[in-house]
Order: C-alpha cells, then sequence, then structure tokens
C-alpha cells in the first residue's frame, strides 16, 4: 500500500521567511497530493492540492511542487506571517479511494 | 447540513466498555472516511464508504473495530471491548472531488 514520508518533522522560520516541506511517496499510481493546514485543537483543513498532470501549483503565498518521477512533493509558503504556525500534512491519494498522510510538520513561525 | 458533525465530543470510558461514535457528513456527499488521529501523528486511515457498501476496512487495528452505515448517511463506528491503546481523536470526513473535509472529532479516552 501507499507510504508517505514528511520532513522535517518540526521547523522553525523567522516572520517573513520562507519555509519548504518535503514529502515522499511510494505508489507510482497516486495521482492526487493535497495539503492540510491543522491548528491547535482544531480539524485538518485543505489550503492547497495538485493532480499528477500539473508540475506546479502556486495560490497567493503557498505553491506546491510535484516530481513524479522521483515521487516527491513539496510545500512552499514565501512571507510567512505568525498564523502560519500550525501543523501541516501532505497526503497522497490513489484514484479517489483512500488518503494516505505523512506524519506531519510542526511549523513555527517567530515574530 | 453545514458540514461533517460528529458525537459526542468527547468519550471517557473504561476499560472493556464498548463505545459507539457517530458521524454526520455533508449532504450529498456520497463517500464517508474513518481516520483514527493520536497526538502529533497524522490521520490513520481505517475505513470508508461509497453510500451505504464498505469498501475498505483494511485499516481497522483488529476485529473490536467495525463500522456501518446503513442508510448511506450517517455513520457509526464501534469498538468493542475498548483498551487504553485504542485512546486517540477518531475523525470523520466525507469526500468531494478527492477532497477530505474533517468533522471535528471524537476524542476517546479509555481509562
Amino acid at each position: 500500500g501507499e507510504n508517505v514520508e514528511q520532513h522535517p518533522s518540526t521547523l522553525s522560520v523567522q516572520e517573513g521567511d520562507s519555509a519548504v516541506i518535503k514529502c515522499t511517496y511510494s505508489d507510482s499510481a497516486s495521482n492526487y497530493f493535497p495539503w492540510y493546514k491543522q491548528e491547535l485543537g482544531k480539524r485538518p483543513q485543505l489550503i492547497i492540492d495538485i493532480r499528477s498532470n500539473v508540475g506546479e501549483k502556486k495560490d497567493q503565498r503557498i505553491a506546491v511542487t510535484l516530481n513524479k518521477t522521483a515521487k516527491h512533493f513539496s510545500l512552499h509558503i514565501t512571507e510567512t506571517q505568525p498564523e502560519d504556525s500550525a501543523v501541516y500534512f501532505c497526503a497522497a491519494n490513489t484514484g479517489g479511494f483512500k488518503t494516505i498522510f505523512g506524519a506531519g510538520t510542526r511549523l513555527f513561525v517567530k515574530a | 447540513g453545514a458540514g461533517v458533525s460528529q458525537s459526542p465530543r468527547y468519550k471517557v470510558t473504561k476499560r472493556g466498555q464498548d463505545v459507539a461514535l457517530r458521524c454526520d457528513p455533508i449532504s450529498g456527499h456520497v463517500s464517508l472516511y474513518w481516520y483514527r488521529q493520536a497526538l502529533g501523528q497524522g490521520p490513520e486511515f481505517l475505513t470508508y464508504f461509497n453510500y451505504e457498501a464498505q469498501q475498505d476496512k483494511s485499516g481497522l487495528p483488529n476485529d473490536r473495530f467495525s463500522a456501518e452505515r446503513p442508510e448511506g448517511s450517517i455513520s457509526t463506528l464501534t469498538i468493542q471491548r475498548t483498551e487504553q491503546r485504542d485512546s486517540a481523536m477518531y475523525r470523520c470526513a466525507s469526500i468531494r472531488s478527492e477532497k477530505l473535509f474533517f468533522g471535528s472529532g471524537t476524542q476517546l479516552s479509555v481509562l
């Protein structure tokens, strides 16, 4: 079955700097890669996603890149703000059947 | 409804007791998923339904865990003879176009 590895487990950046979180997946059949943000005590919420026919997608300060050959994808957050502090989860989905999550990255943005 | 609703929000039980966790998905969402999330970890897939049919239960840890969705809407996850290791946040999600919408979860504590 699918396995998703995520790193780093913790990331601390200064406000205004960029943050990058990286994930790898094992199942070459995976074709959909969402990213979820989970604030303390709240439910995970989708922030951006990318499909396997696209190499990059951007939405304001966040962007995702996908390298199908290497089976890895990344989340990039630019101009970080304190409200970006949260746990971020990458995930992989094999054709809509089940979404497998990484272990999460705890991002701290220092003001 | 406006979102995925789960009840109870918190459940404290004694070891050996049975518990039933309820999920009411977003109206019109065909697929419903159950995840378990340990503190500091990513959501762990348990099982999912399309309408009333359980499509995949490969993530259920053992035969003490079961789930049903008899009318294709509300779902119940049942844990029999609970053990301390079952303590976790249990999250339900409904899905549309591969995007998961999570409920607030049931925090289960087994004493």
